[in-house]
């Protein structure tokens, strides 16, 4: 199947520091891609819709002035976290929205946990 | 707006099981449901998607089932065994937002 990574996996940061995290589908071209956020024991939280080339959306109580997005081309997706603090860490999961089979299919990365110190 | 439900949040069995995940959603207006695994601190494998006109879909000792007119979807695994211990997401796309709507998921713990 389709795979899709993320980079880094994990990264721990001080408070007050901006963080890149990389979305990128392998092996087809995502116009959209999806950002989410798990806290401990809780389901995925949608915080954002990424089209290439255009702005991202953003879901209602997502900051978009700390939450960066930018989907410069067909297979990359960045989210930056600005000014990070404690109440950020958590795990955030991207994912790649695929149409080529004609099935609406959303492809997960791997995650990136982060802590801010 | 779409709400997911998975009840109950964790779930213990002996090995060798057959057990049931029940997942229930309230717009019956999906494109499609997909059953998700989660193993801790991972990302989600995609186990089984089922489309808004089928009923069933089967993947080895996994079956899943959708009735979508009442809003509801079940997992089933047969033979339980202790590496299917994870946790099971349920997911439905809505096409009015083209979102996907997560519930909490089912915490699995298969004991040997």
């Amino acid at each position: 199947g389709a795979v899709v990574s993320q980079h880094p996996s994990r990264v721990i940061c001080k408070s007050g520091t901006s963080v890149k995290i990389e979305c990128r589908s392998l092996d087809f071209q995502a116009t959209t891609m999806f950002w989410y956020r798990q806290f401990p024991k809780q389901s995925l939280m949608l915080m954002a819709t990424s089209n290439e080339g255009s702005k991202a959306t953003y879901e209602q109580g997502v900051e978009k002035d700390k939450f960066l997005i930018n989907h410069a081309s067909l297979t990359l997706s960045t989210l930056t976290v600005t000014s990070a603090h404690p109440e950020d860490s958590s795990f955030y999961i991207c994912s790649a929205r695929d149409r080529t089979s004609g099935v609406e299919t959303q492809y997960f990365g791997p995650g990136t946990r982060l802590l801010v110190l | 707006k779409q709400e997911v439900t998975q009840i109950p949040a964790a779930l213990s069995v002996p090995e060798g099981e057959n057990l049931v995940l029940n997942c229930s959603f309230t717009d019956s207006a999906i494109y499609n449901l997909q059953w998700f695994r989660q193993d801790p601190g991972k990302g989600l494998t995609s186990l089984l998607l089922i489309q808004s006109s089928q009923r069933e879909q089967t993947s080895g000792r996994l079956n899943a089932s959708l009735d979508k007119s009442s809003g509801r979807s079940t997992l089933y695994i047969a033979a339980s065994q202790p590496g299917d211990s994870a946790t099971y997401l349920c997911a439905v796309f809505t096409g009015a937002n083209s979102k996907l709507t997560f519930g909490k998921g089912i915490t699995l713990s298969v004991r040997p």
